[in-house]
């Protein structure tokens, strides 16, 4: 069974850092490349970032750019979310997400990142 | 960048067939993936690749794609249909996933 598990999120203030977690099971971690996906309260799903399965290609949305760094540690099958110089508007649920092809088949339950003073 | 356009609510009666849009530019050239969202819960698969279903997903549940408009269709509503409703295609140009702004389903 896929088992994608966040953890690492909290209360931070403005211009703080957070780093996020998400451990894999279930599936041949290496293989896949995989995503970060945050939804802010009350608002729709938004792309944050994608890491290819090598760590070759690594894409981040406009938002987060320079700020956010994606990465992965396959013998350890997990995923990371460095998050610095963070901002309001960047609190939201953090879902890590696996996709096959371009669709996302396995979601995390997700982590709540808070950044308020 | 690549936009997407949802209606921001559809309101259907039980038993009646809701149809849900997703708007972009040329998207009947893209592959488009649609996902049902509850209240407190990760998003779920519900189409790919414009209208196959991942298994466990009911065959009420479909999706078309052609020119500027893809379309969910839920048919036979039913009250545990209700939720929010993403698109969302990959966006070839610029390497970014995009998502629509989703769609909240109401049942009457």
């Amino acid at each position: 069974e896929v088992q994608l598990v966040e953890s690492g999120g909290g209360l931070v203030k403005p211009g703080g850092s957070l780093r996020l977690s998400c451990a894999a099971s279930g599936f041949t971690f290496s293989s896949y490349s995989m995503n970060w996906v945050r939804q802010a309260p009350g608002k729709g799903l938004e792309w944050v970032s994608s890491i290819s399965s090598g760590t070759s290609y690594i894409y981040y949305a406009d938002s987060v750019r320079g700020r956010f760094t994606i990465s992965r540690d396959n013998a350890k099958n997990s995923l990371y979310l460095q998050m610095n110089s963070l901002r309001p508007e960047d609190t939201a649920v953090y879902y890590c997400a696996r996709p096959t092809d371009s669709r996302y088949d396995f979601w995390g339950q997700g982590t709540q990142v808070t950044v308020s003073s | 960048s690549y936009v997407l356009t949802q209606p921001p609510s559809v309101s259907v009666a039980p038993g009646q067939t809701a149809r849900i849009t997703c708007g972009g530019n040329d998207i009947g050239s893209k592959s488009v993936h649609w996902y049902q969202q509850k209240p407190g819960q990760a998003p779920v698969l519900v189409v790919y690749d414009d209208s196959d279903r991942p298994s466990g997903i009911p065959e009420r549940l479909s999706g078309s794609n052609s020119g500027k408009t893809a379309t969910l269709t839920i048919s036979r509503v039913e009250a545990g249909d209700e939720a929010d409703y993403y698109c969302q295609v990959w966006d070839s140009s610029s390497d970014h996933v995009v998502f629509g702004g989703g769609t909240k389903l109401t049942v009457l």
